[in-house]
């Protein structure tokens, strides 16, 4: 089955404990996303992906940092997360369609709490 | 940046009605995608438009690429109780790969 997969789905964590969110895909997508949705602000992008080893920020990538050493990963890294980041996150992957088109696919999303 | 205006904001609505809702921009797209959200999960796309005046359907569902290329609408035909949920407008403009959201509309549908 065609999917994003990401773990873990909820993390309640310490302000500091460097922590991982992962993020995979089996449809072969070149671009890789990763969002943020907060109630009022709704989903904003933090970084993302065009093909490996191809990485750029997005519009809130203060604190985050991403790698894309294989195609199918891309892993959400906080080196030193903050109560601010606590949040709802998604990832998605697209394939890229003609004239620089994207159809994005998301993941089913993973709570953060940061105390 | 860009900016994307989706209203309503929210909806309640008895089941059997036709439900409209809209998002422009500021900016021209040359991408218009409407998504739908449930409790607990991600986004699913629902339709996709490419072409100024483009109407699409998809069941219930239909949405149009407005002339402008700065509007989009989605409409939902005879509601039923599991239309509930977020629907979200995202365009992607000229020669860019990144998405802008809308910030949703939430559909309420009472039996």
């Amino acid at each position: 089955e065609a999917q994003v997969t990401q773990n873990p789905r909820y993390l309640i964590t310490v302000t500091g404990k460097k922590l991982t969110v992962t993020c995979s895909q089996n449809m072969n997508h070149e671009y890789m996303s990763w969002y943020r949705q907060d109630p009022g602000l709704g989903l904003r992008q933090i970084y993302y992906s065009m093909n490996v080893e191809v990485t750029d920020k997005g519009d809130v990538p203060e604190g985050y940092k991403v790698s894309r050493k294989e195609k199918r990963n891309f892993p959400l890294i906080l080196e030193s997360p903050s109560p601010n980041q606590t949040s709802l996150y998604f990832c998605a992957s697209s394939l890229r369609l003609r004239d620089l088109r994207y159809e994005q696919y998301f993941g089913p999303g993973t709570r953060l709490t940061v105390t | 940046g860009q900016q994307l205006n989706q209203s309503p904001q929210s909806m309640f609505i008895q089941e059997g009605e036709d439900v409209s809702m809209n998002c422009t921009s500021s900016s021209i797209f040359n991408t218009w995608l409407w998504y739908k959200q449930d409790p607990g999960e991600g986004p699913v796309l629902l339709i996709a438009l490419y072409k100024a005046g483009e109407l699409t359907s998809n069941g219930r569902l239909t949405a149009q690429f407005g002339i402008t290329r700065k509007d989009s609408f989605l409409n939902i035909s005879a509601s039923i109780p599991s239309d509930v949920g977020i629907y979200f407008c995202a365009g992607q403009g000229p020669l860019s790969s990144r998405l802008t959201f809308g910030e949703g509309t939430q559909l309420t549908v009472n039996p």
